[in-house]
């Protein structure tokens, strides 16, 4: 049974750049979070998703956007790339039936 | 305020001693879930323990219990027989069930097991 995956696991990107990274859920998981990890801190919720809409968002500017597909996997974008931006990218997948989220292993972005 | 405190940035444990690692929080629901996450240099965050905020019962995993004191609003950690494989940056989290999915994270702790 494959855990949350997500790709790819490194990106180098410039300034004023865009960004696509994907998460593909834990299998029988129905939702999608997305979080943001700078470093040396906790991770910080981006925004979560579950029945292909938005369902909650944290405190990121809307250069920071989703989507979710039918097959339950998630796209996270982000446009205008800041040096700000730089950090782990984590996706976390569960149920909307249970409190458990389960992470991934994490896209760790660098903007230059 | 902070959601989740961890007041400890790093910890130092022997090989085989037990090891408590603090977790305060902070919330007015009264339905809310307490968890802790493993996170190696890999980066991935790994699962440990869950709490309900109406469990009765501290939580435990294998090596891995949780001392839950809802009145004091504390969720420590405790890891017994401690291996060097337990060293890695360790966070409380919370889910407050009527407001929200979100998960508040701490800043973490650094655990380091000495041989």
């Amino acid at each position: 049974d494959a855990g949350v995956t997500q790709s790819p696991t490194h990106l180098i990107k410039t300034r004023g750049q865009q960004v696509t990274l994907r998460c593909s859920p834990k299998s029988g998981h129905d939702t999608v979070s997305w979080y943001q990890q700078a470093l040396g801190q906790g991770p910080q919720f981006i925004f979560q998703y579950y029945e292909e809409e938005e369902r909650q968002r944290g405190n990121f500017p809307d250069r920071f956007s989703g989507h979710q597909f039918p097959n339950y996997s998630s796209e996270l974008n982000v446009n205008a790339l800041l040096l700000g931006d730089s950090a782990l990218y984590l996706c976390a997948s569960g149920t909307h039936l249970k409190e458990t989220q389960y992470f991934g292993p994490g896209t760790r972005l660098l903007v230059l | 305020a902070q959601k989740i405190t961890q007041t400890q940035p790093g910890m130092f444990v022997q090989e085989k001693e037990a090891v408590t690692l603090d977790c305060t929080y902070d919330t007015s629901d009264q339905s809310y879930g307490l968890f802790w996450y493993k996170q190696p240099s890999s980066g991935e965050m790994i699962f440990l323990i869950y709490q309900g905020s109406y469990d009765e019962q501290n939580a435990t995993e294998g090596r891995y219990s949780l001392n839950f004191q809802k009145a004091r609003k504390s969720a420590n950690l405790v890891i017994s027989a401690s291996q060097l494989g337990d060293s890695a940056m360790y966070f409380c989290a919370m889910r407050e069930f009527y407001t929200g999915n979100q998960f508040y994270f701490g800043t973490g702790t650094s655990l380091t097991v000495i041989p």
